[in-house]
């Protein structure tokens, strides 16, 4: 069983649309985090999360929103997509204490 | 190799062979350095660490070395295998203080090829 997962694993979208990106994990850790990752670069981080309450802009949040329903789950919402925001999303969770974060399987999101 | 503009470095190496993948980091601050390995269509796995107060770490098949003072990490894979072929980022974390840890910063990622 996957301890961190990802849906939809792909979405095809037009220019201007709501999309949410969801993710979860059973892996019981209080930290969670949302990356892209385009072509050619690094993940770049977008925001994280250290507990249901606590929400942080990471260094590329412009167009981004998140919200912390539980725990156990993190939502990446694009309030009006755009096609420079078509890459590949990575949810990612650490727990307290420990420096590894362990990644799900991303999402492919293309925008038109 | 070095990297041009979008352009990830790539290494191609024969089955067997050892393989020396490169990453210069910039955080001189930076309490962790993680190496990832992603295969296509996944996410970044795991494959070793070693922290800032140590120069170099052995797992199985793999060895991290750590130069400070040029700021530079390896990953060495030794008997390379078709399997590992994946693109393999470095990544470096900063101790935000006591016990936490600051966010993740990743390079650009390296492109490993193993042919048979």
């Amino acid at each position: 069983d996957a301890d961190v997962t990802q849906t939809p694993r792909n979405r095809i979208t037009k220019t201007g649309k709501r999309i949410m990106l969801e993710c979860s994990q059973t892996k019981g850790h209080d930290r969670m985090y949302w990356y892209r990752q385009d072509p050619g670069l690094g993940l770049r981080l977008i925001y994280y999360s250290f507990d249901v309450k606590d929400i942080n802009k990471g260094e590329i949040s412009d167009g981004y929103s998140v919200s912390r329903q539980a725990q156990a789950k993190f939502s990446l919402s694009l309030e009006s997509a755009i096609p420079n925001q078509t890459a590949l999303y990575f949810c990612a969770t650490r727990r307290q204490g420990g420096h590894e974060q362990f990644f799900g399987p991303g999402t492919r999101l293309t925008v038109l | 190799g070095e990297s041009v503009g979008l352009h990830l470095p790539t290494l191609s190496v024969q089955e067997g062979d050892n393989s020396i993948i490169n990453c210069a980091y910039s955080n001189s601050a930076s309490d962790y350095f993680i190496w990832y390995k992603q295969e296509s269509g996944k996410g970044p796995q795991f494959i070793i660490d070693i922290r800032s107060n140590m120069d170099k770490r052995q797992g199985q098949r793999v060895t991290v070395l750590l130069n400070k003072t040029v700021k530079h990490l390896s990953l060495q894979i030794a008997a390379t295998q078709p399997g590992d072929s994946a693109v393999y980022f470095c990544a470096e974390i900063e101790r935000a203080g006591g016990t936490s840890y600051g966010k993740l910063t990743f390079g650009q990622g390296t492109i490993l090829t193993v042919h048979p």
